[in-house]
């Protein structure tokens, strides 16, 4: 299973981040498994985003406030996350990552996506 | 500010045994859910090193150990070696915070991450 991040990497502040997550080698149609977003901002720890369920119900990082939004394309195989309003708090490392519903493991995981929140 | 916390830093000698603690909460670790590892060297995405606080994925060495006890949890290293060194990360399941969105609650929850030095 290989997950693969593509999205801008520059985003201006108040304007929308977008990231879409193309999976190979397993179907995000398939039960056991939903698809999550983590971030790491530089030098920093891990923050889970959030995730999307196989039947497309998710669920959100409630710190994240109503700025977030998440959608799967299972024809393409990918989901997606769009972040509103952003900031330069915003400015990370993003990552895609199957959450192995069974014991919440997060495995395995994209190789990152570095999103720029800047003017 | 984590809801998981890790000490920053720990180091040891090659050929050490070194220990990293996660200390949660009543409604994480307390409440009885699992614990996961993951290293994370640098300019790379974290990767799976212990699930289910103590299994091991195939092709991690039974040095690396996990534990768990009340609203803690440790993961051990013996018989450090120099590649060991990178940023270990704990992961749980926190049932205290409410979904933004509907249909699933709860939230994925990481600690701030240790440094492991081999000196």
């Amino acid at each position: 299973v290989q997950l693969q991040e593509s999205g801008p990497a520059l985003v201006r502040p108040s304007q929308t981040l977008s990231l879409t997550c193309n999976v190979s080698g397993a179907s995000i149609s398939s039960t056991g498994y939903y698809w999550s977003w983590i971030r790491q901002s530089p030098g920093k720890g891990l923050e889970w985003i959030g995730y999307i369920s196989n039947t497309g119900n998710t669920n959100y990082n409630p710190s994240l406030k109503g700025r977030l939004t998440m959608s799967s394309d299972a024809s393409k195989n990918q989901f997606s996350l769009q972040l509103s309003s952003v900031t330069a708090a915003d400015t990370a490392v993003y990552y895609c990552a199957r959450l192995v519903t069974i014991v919440q493991t997060l495995n395995p995981w994209g190789q990152g996506s570095l999103v720029t929140v800047s003017s | 500010q984590s809801v998981l916390t890790q000490p920053p830093s720990v180091s040891g000698a090659p050929g050490q045994r070194v220990t990293m603690t996660c200390t949660g909460s009543s409604s994480n670790i307390g409440a009885g859910y699992d614990v996961h590892w993951y290293r994370q060297l640098p300019g790379t995405a974290p990767k799976l090193l212990i699930h289910t606080t103590d299994r091991r994925p195939s092709g991690v060495p039974d040095r690396f150990s996990g534990s768990k006890s009340g609203t803690s949890a440790s993961l051990v290293i013996t018989g450090l070696q120099a590649d060991d060194e990178g940023d270990y990360y704990c992961q749980s399941y926190d049932r205290g915070r409410q979904s933004y969105d509907s249909g699933l609650t709860g939230s994925l929850v990481f600690g701030g991450g240790t440094k492991l030095t081999v000196l």
